[in-house]
């Protein structure tokens, strides 16, 4: 079974530059979260999907951080513009997670996408 | 949403046995206890779930008193490749889960 895909690995920008992450998650999972993760620090979570709608975004900076999951499937989540403090790592994972039904709550991490602004 | 704590970091060394501590005091009646590991420069990875008594994976315990207001995560005999962060989480009530993650247990293991 393939994992959830992130990408890109990498990415190194000057502050007030954009940036966007992508994310493929596991077939069939219904719930993507978008995490970020600051070094030495637990993952932060920042928005989550259930299929393409929204569950909870409350830690999200929506004067410059944005995401969205067209089709209930793949998600991006875009900066904009970034600050030096955004500098982290941005974690996506997906769990076969429906609201209201019996599930694991067993969440799949991709490897991230490691953001140094400048 | 129940608030955890666990000690910010834990030395052992090879071959022993290591338990780890999670403190969930508020823990709603519907809420299971997940425990998730973390390498350097890899995403959280799910170790092992219970509600109650002890659950038993290939790779680790998980002891839940009847109170059910801790957990202790139980590693036999440590390896180096042991050595990750790892994070207790408690939630799923409801039939809503908004998993958040503390700052976890550092584990460094010895040679």
């Amino acid at each position: 079974e393939a994992g959830v895909a992130q990408s890109p690995r990498y990415k190194i920008i000057e502050k007030r530059q954009s940036v966007a992450f992508w994310c493929n998650p596991i077939s069939g999972h219904a719930t993507l979260y978008w995490y970020q993760q600051i070094l030495g620090q637990g993952p932060k979570l920042l928005i989550q999907f259930q299929n393409n709608g929204v569950v909870d975004d409350s830690q999200l900076p929506k004067d410059r951080f944005s995401a969205e999951r067209l089709k209930g499937v793949d998600s991006t989540l875009k900066i904009q513009p970034a600050k030096l403090e955004d500098s982290a790592v941005y974690l996506c994972a997906s769990s076969p997670m429906l609201l209201g039904l019996a599930n694991t709550g067993e969440l799949f991490f991709g490897e991230g996408s490691r953001l140094t602004v400048l | 949403l129940a608030k955890t704590t666990q000690p910010i970091s834990m030395d052992s060394y090879e071959g022993q046995e290591v338990n780890i501590t999670c403190s969930h005091n508020n823990i709603a009646t519907n809420d299971y206890i997940t425990w998730y590991q973390q390498f350097p420069s890899q995403g959280p990875r799910f170790i092992i779930q219970g509600y109650k008594t002890k659950v038993t994976n290939e790779v680790a315990s998980l002891f839940i008193p009847a109170d059910r207001k801790s957990s202790t995560l139980s590693l036999p005999r440590v390896s180096l490749s042991d050595t990750a962060v790892y994070y207790c989480l408690v939630g799923l009530s409801g039939g809503s889960y908004i998993p958040t993650f503390g700052r976890g247990t550092s584990l460094i293991v010895h040679p």
